[in-house]
């Protein structure tokens, strides 16, 4: 079955960091890139960045660079998602998400993790 | 960046009523669009993908069209299940990008 399961709820103060993982299972790591997306209470859907999990390179949205770290362990086919000097408007439910390569050369979001809260308060 | 602007932001309508939503693009992205259905705890699914292909084991009463600029999602007879919230994002190129959605209500 595939799937990608996320680590637990956190809370954390502002200035500090967080970590979060995203365990691939059931496909060949490898082969799709993971991208992370998150939703603020409220909000809307709001993309991050993403990892290519074979060659390790990364795009991070300008928004969150120098703040965001993707990184990848392919012996365990997990991703993790770094975020640094949080702030309380960084509390949001955090996915992981698997883009699929369809024929015709499209992509789409197919498999999502369930999320991962991430809530920042003093 | 490429902006994707959906609209209406939110919309009343009653079971069996037929849904249109409509998501523009700030520049031509072909045929790479996809809809996504929110709904509060639960994960987001993917609806459609390629402007109008439908993702398996979603219902044919949704139906995605257009291609450029201007993009449809079509919910031919709307059913209980269907009161969320939908997004559109392009994969035309990174950063990838979501509409700011749109919310399906109860008439």
């Amino acid at each position: 079955q595939e799937q990608l399961v996320q680590s637990g709820a956190e809370v954390q103060r502002p200035g500090a960091s967080v970590k979060v993982s995203c365990k691939a299972s059931g496909y060949r790591f490898t082969a799709y890139y993971i991208h992370w997306v998150r939703q603020a209470p409220g909000q809307g859907l709001e993309w991050m960045g993403l990892i290519n999990p074979g060659r390790g390179g990364s795009d991070i949205a300008q928004k969150f660079q120098g703040r965001v770290t993707l990184t990848r362990d392919t012996s365990i086919s997990t991703t993790y998602l770094e975020v640094k000097r949080l702030r309380s408007d960084d509390t949001a439910l955090y996915y992981c998400v698997r883009e699929y390569h369809y024929e015709g050369d499209e992509y789409a979001f197919d498999m999502w993790g369930r999320g991962t809260m991430v809530a920042v308060s003093s | 960046d490429i902006q994707m602007t959906q609209s209406p932001a939110s919309l009343s309508a009653s079971v069996g009523d037929r849904v249109t939503i409509t998501c523009r693009a700030s520049q031509s992205i072909g045929s790479r669009l996809s809809w996504y259905q929110v709904k509060a705890g639960k994960v987001p699914k993917l609806l459609t993908y390629g402007a109008s292909n439908l993702e398996g084991g979603v219902p044919s009463r949704f139906r995605g069209s257009g291609f450029g600029t201007d993009f449809t999602l079509t919910i031919s007879s709307l059913q209980p299940d269907d009161f969320a919230t939908y997004y559109c994002q392009q994969s035309y190129n990174f950063p990838r990008t979501f509409g700011h959605g749109t919310k399906v209500e109860v008439k």
